[in-house]
């Protein structure tokens, strides 16, 4: 099947304008994460989506940082008045909630989010 | 979660077999090993995970130290294709948002031909 999507695949932007990123998680997959990685860096969590329950966005760096998901599906992030700190590779995870013995998150394969 | 420490970088010869050590000297008695890989300019990837016993999948094997203070990740014949960055990550398993991952700058495997 299908694993995550991610668009766009690359996006350049200028300093001060507004990003959205988008996120197809794997079809009946409860559980969505973004992370946001740093060239040369590890990963840093960004915000966590549980079915309809209230997102965990203890990871958000700031107030221009926000996202959406859409019941169990589509999630978009938005980035408001883009900074060149913003730079990065924004990559998306979905896991099943109900595989209890199972972590596992599958990884879409990132938006490059580079700001001039 | 437990800090682990990962040499930065590694070599292998294609074919034989990559050892990737981690130090987690911290880890709690509720505390699982993980593993995941970086391939270049792709999302990261599972590979396995383990309490105390030793586990082998279609992967890898995941050796850890009755410690439990250290393991190793074997890749029994690595390819060309198995060249990423690997991070080694101890966490709970408990529900919710802690489900979240933290990777440090893992090591970066190179196999060469």
């Amino acid at each position: 099947g299908a694993g995550v999507s991610q668009s766009p695949s690359n996006k350049v932007t200028e300093k001060g304008k507004d990003v959205e990123l988008r996120c197809d998680p794997i079809s009946g997959h409860t559980a969505l994460y973004w992370y946001r990685q740093r060239l040369g860096q590890g990963l840093e969590f960004l915000i966590y989506f549980q079915g309809n329950s209230a997102p965990d966005k203890s990871g958000l760096p700031s107030d221009r940082f926000s996202a959406e998901r859409t019941g169990e599906s589509v999630s978009t992030l938005t980035i408001q008045r883009t900074q060149q700190e913003d730079s990065a590779v924004y990559l998306c995870a979905s896991r099943d909630q109900g595989l209890a013995q199972n972590n596992e998150q599958f990884f879409g394969p990132g938006t490059r989010l580079t700001v001039l | 979660d437990a800090k682990t420490t990962q040499p930065p970088s590694m070599d292998c010869a294609e074919g034989r077999a990559a050892n990737l050590p981690c130090n987690h000297s911290t880890i709690s008695g509720n505390e699982y090993v993980y593993w995941y890989r970086q391939i270049h300019s792709q999302g990261p990837q599972y590979i396995i995970h383990g309490l105390k016993n030793n586990e082998t999948n279609e992967m890898a094997s995941l050796i850890i130290t009755e410690d439990r203070k250290s393991s190793t990740l074997i890749l029994p014949h690595a390819t060309l294709r198995d060249t990423a960055v690997y991070y080694c990550i101890v966490r709970v398993r408990s529900g919710g948002s802690n489900y979240k991952l933290t990777f440090g700058k893992g090591t970066l495997l190179t196999v060469n031909p």
